[in-house]
Order: C-alpha cells, then sequence, then structure tokens
C-alpha cells in the first residue's frame, strides 16, 4: 500500500494566484514527521517545510503552508502568490518510526507545477 | 545555498571504468544518505551512515561501495555499472535522529545538488 499518495502528477497555476499541492499519507505511527521538498529542473531537492505530527498549529515558512488536518491524514501544501520560479517538482515525504540511528523518509510520487505568467 | 555539496555535477562512463561520486556537508550532520532518482521518479534510498557507520543498505548491488571517511564526507564508489544505472544520485544530509521527550525531532534532510550520471 502507498505510504504517501500525490493524486496530482500535473498542476497548472496563473502567476500570483494561490495553488494547493494534495498530499495524504497512511501510518500507524504516532510520532512522524511530514516534508515538502521542491525539486527543479537542476535537480537539486529543496526543503521547504516541515510538519511534525505533534504540531498542533499549521507549519508556515514565507509563502509555504501547510494544511495539515491529522484526522484525515492529509498534509497539503499551500502556495501563494505564485511566481514563475516555483515551476518545479514538488515532492511530499514523511518519516516515521525509528530504524538504526537514523530515520528514513518515504517520497510520494510528485506533482510537476507549471506556473504561467 | 545549499550547504551539501556534491562532485562531480556530470560523470559519463563506460561499463568496465572505476569511479567515485563524492558528497561534502559543513552542517555538522551526522547521518549522510545516498539516493537514486529516475526521470520523472521520487528519489530511492541506496545508503544511510550514521556517525560514520553503515545503517541501511536497501539491497544495492556490490557495483555501487559507500565509504563514510568522516563525519563531513560521504563517498560512492562505482564499478562495473550498467546502462540502467543512469540516473541522478542526491546526497543528503541530517542530524541522526531520536525520540526526545515524546516530541520528534526535526530531522530535515538537506540535499546536495545531484550528479547526474550517464552509463554507456
Amino acid at each position: 500500500a502507498q505510504k504517501i499518495t500525490q493524486t496530482q502528477p500535473g498542476m497548472f497555476v496563473q502567476e500570483k494566484e494561490a495553488v494547493t499541492l494534495d498530499c495524504t499519507y497512511d501510518t500507524s505511527d504516532q510520532s512522524y514527521g511530514l516534508f515538502w521538498y521542491k525539486q527543479p529542473s537542476s535537480g537539486e531537492m529543496i526543503f521547504l517545510i516541515y510538519q511534525g505530527s505533534y504540531d498542533e498549529q499549521n507549519a508556515t515558512e514565507g509563502r509555504y503552508s501547510l494544511n495539515f488536518q491529522k484526522a484525515r491524514k492529509s498534509a497539503n501544501l499551500v502556495i501563494s502568490a505564485s511566481q514563475l520560479g516555483d515551476s518545479a517538482m514538488y515532492f511530499c515525504a514523511m518519516r516515521e518510526g525509528l530504524r538504526g540511528s537514523a530515520r528514513q523518509l518515504t517520497f510520494g510520487s510528485g506533482t510537476q507545477l507549471t506556473v504561467l505568467p | 545555498d545549499t550547504e551539501v555539496t556534491q562532485t562531480p555535477k556530470h560523470l559519463v562512463m563506460g561499463m568496465t571504468n572505476k569511479k567515485s561520486l563524492k558528497c561534502e556537508q559543513h552542517m555538522g550532520h551526522r547521518a549522510m544518505y545516498w539516493y537514486k532518482q529516475k526521470a520523472k521518479k521520487p528519489p530511492e534510498l541506496m545508503f544511510v551512515y550514521s556517525y560514520e557507520k553503515l545503517s541501511i543498505n536497501e539491497s544495492v548491488p556490490s557495483r555501487f561501495s559507500p565509504e563514510c571517511p568522516n563525519s563531513s564526507l560521504l563517498n560512492l564508489h562505482l564499478h562495473a555499472l550498467q546502462p540502467e544505472d543512469s540516473a541522478l544520485y542526491l546526497c543528503a544530509s541530517s542530524h541522526p535522529g531520536g525520540v526526545a521527550s515524546g516530541t520528534p525531532r526535526t530531522d530535515t534532510q538537506y540535499f546536495g545538488p545531484g550528479t547526474r550520471l550517464t552509463v554507456l
């Protein structure tokens, strides 16, 4: 079974508008973390935002916010005021439990966002 | 700007060659990771080093050989690769992890820019 599901393979948004990228997850752990990464065509994975399972408030980082709905197991990324430079692949990822002394990330399949001028 | 660097940026090699990928981080992290990523797919974990010891090997073929000489450096030695090994190889680093007082630590993985490997 998929642990991280991103149902939108591709999304388009007009410049300066807001966009929501969907992510649902599946875990039986009480302690877990959720991450969003951006990957432009250059290849580098850029960390955007983190939400811990015990965090009561939604995470925000500049134009990025995470709409965390724990009961629904969703962690959607909201990008406000889209810019042309936001065009990239976006990955949702989860870290759960412990494995050895370093934690493993599980990635979703990604959403390709294109910002239109 | 990323504090995880990778060299080389691009690498083309034949199936009989031996080459190495290098990763360096200056973030004081004690966990380092190698991922393989094919086009339009998410990264796949290959190896994890924690405190310079190999802690996870995701059943990677022996033609890939990782090495962690110190807490800042991570190498991936390549030998007798196949064309299907052509991919983007990403290095990442993080704090090693652990749950403290029931609250998960933010063990964010920070990635380098990657090495684009082509095997002919």
